[in-house]
C-alpha cells in the first residue's frame, strides 16, 4: 500500500541553520504531496503541498519539490528559528477504492535553540 | 472565520466505557475526516464523512463508527474503550469531498485517555 517515510528525529539545530528533513513516498498512481505542521498543544497545519512532479511548494520561507524520478519530497528552510520548533509531518493523498484520504509519515521533531 | 472546533479537549474514560467525541467543520466546509494519533502508530485514518455520509473508512475495528449531522458537524464514537484506544483524535475539515488536492484543515484534537 501507499506510505511515507520520513527521516527520525529529533533535529537540533541552532538558530539561523539551514534546515533539510527528508522524505520519500511509496504510491500508486500520482499523489499530492504535503507538509504538516504541529506545535506543541496543537492540531495540524498545512505548512505547503505540491499537486504534480516537479512542482515547488513554498510558505514561511520553507520549501519542498516534488520529485516524481526520486520519489522524494524534501523540506528545506535557510535559516531556521526558534519558533519553527514543533513536530513536522510529511503526507500523501492516497485514493483506494476511489477515495482519498491523507498517508503520514512519522512526524519529524525540530528543535531550535537561540 | 472560526476554525474547525473538537469538543472535549480532555478526556479521561475507563476500560469498557464508550467515548462520543465531537468536531464542528469551518462553516461552509461539507467534509469531516477522523483520524488517530498515537506515539507507536502515528497518524492513522479513521473515516470520512460527506453529506452525512460515509464515503471511506480505515482499519479500525467496529467499535470504531461515526456520523455526521445535516450541518456537518459530525461525532465519532467508541465502544467498550480499551487502554490502546487513548489517543489524540484530531478532526479535519475541507471545503468538498477530500480528493487528491483538497487542502484539510485540522482541529486541535480530543486527547483521550483509557485508564
Amino acid at each position: 500500500g501507499d506510505s511515507v517515510t520520513q527521516m527520525e528525529g529529533p533535529v537540533t539545530l541552532s538558530e539561523e541553520a539551514c534546515l533539510t528533513i527528508n522524505c520519500t513516498y511509496t504510491a500508486t498512481g500520482y499523489p499530492s504531496l504535503f507538509w504538516y505542521v504541529q506545535y506543541p498543544g496543537e492540531g495540524l497545519q498545512l505548512l505547503l503541498k505540491a499537486t504534480k512532479a516537479d512542482d515547488k511548494g513554498s510558505n514561511k520561507g520553507f520549501e519542498a519539490t516534488y520529485r516524481k524520478e526520486t520519489t522524494s519530497f524534501h523540506l528545506e528552510k535557510g535559516s531556521v528559528q526558534v519558533s519553527d520548533s514543533a513536530v513536522y509531518f510529511c503526507a500523501l493523498s492516497s485514493s483506494s477504492g476511489g477515495y482519498n484520504k491523507l498517508i503520514f509519515g512519522a512526524g519529524t521533531r525540530l528543535a531550535v535553540h537561540p | 472565520k472560526a476554525g474547525v472546533t473538537q469538543t472535549p479537549r480532555y478526556l479521561i474514560k475507563t476500560r469498557g466505557q464508550q467515548v462520543t467525541l465531537s468536531c464542528s467543520p469551518i462553516s461552509g466546509h461539507r467534509s469531516v475526516s477522523w483520524y488517530q494519533q498515537t506515539p507507536g502508530q502515528g497518524l492513522q485514518f479513521l473515516f470520512e464523512y460527506f453529506s452525512e455520509t460515509q464515503r471511506n473508512k480505515g482499519n479500525f475495528p467496529g467499535r470504531f463508527s461515526g456520523r455526521q449531522f445535516s450541518n456537518s458537524r459530525s461525532e465519532m464514537n467508541v465502544s467498550t474503550l480499551e487502554l490502546g484506544d487513548s489517543a489524540l483524535y484530531l478532526c479535519a475539515s475541507s471545503l468538498g469531498q477530500f480528493t487528491r488536492d483538497t487542502e484539510a484543515f485540522f482541529g486541535q484534537g480530543t486527547r483521550l485517555t483509557v485508564v
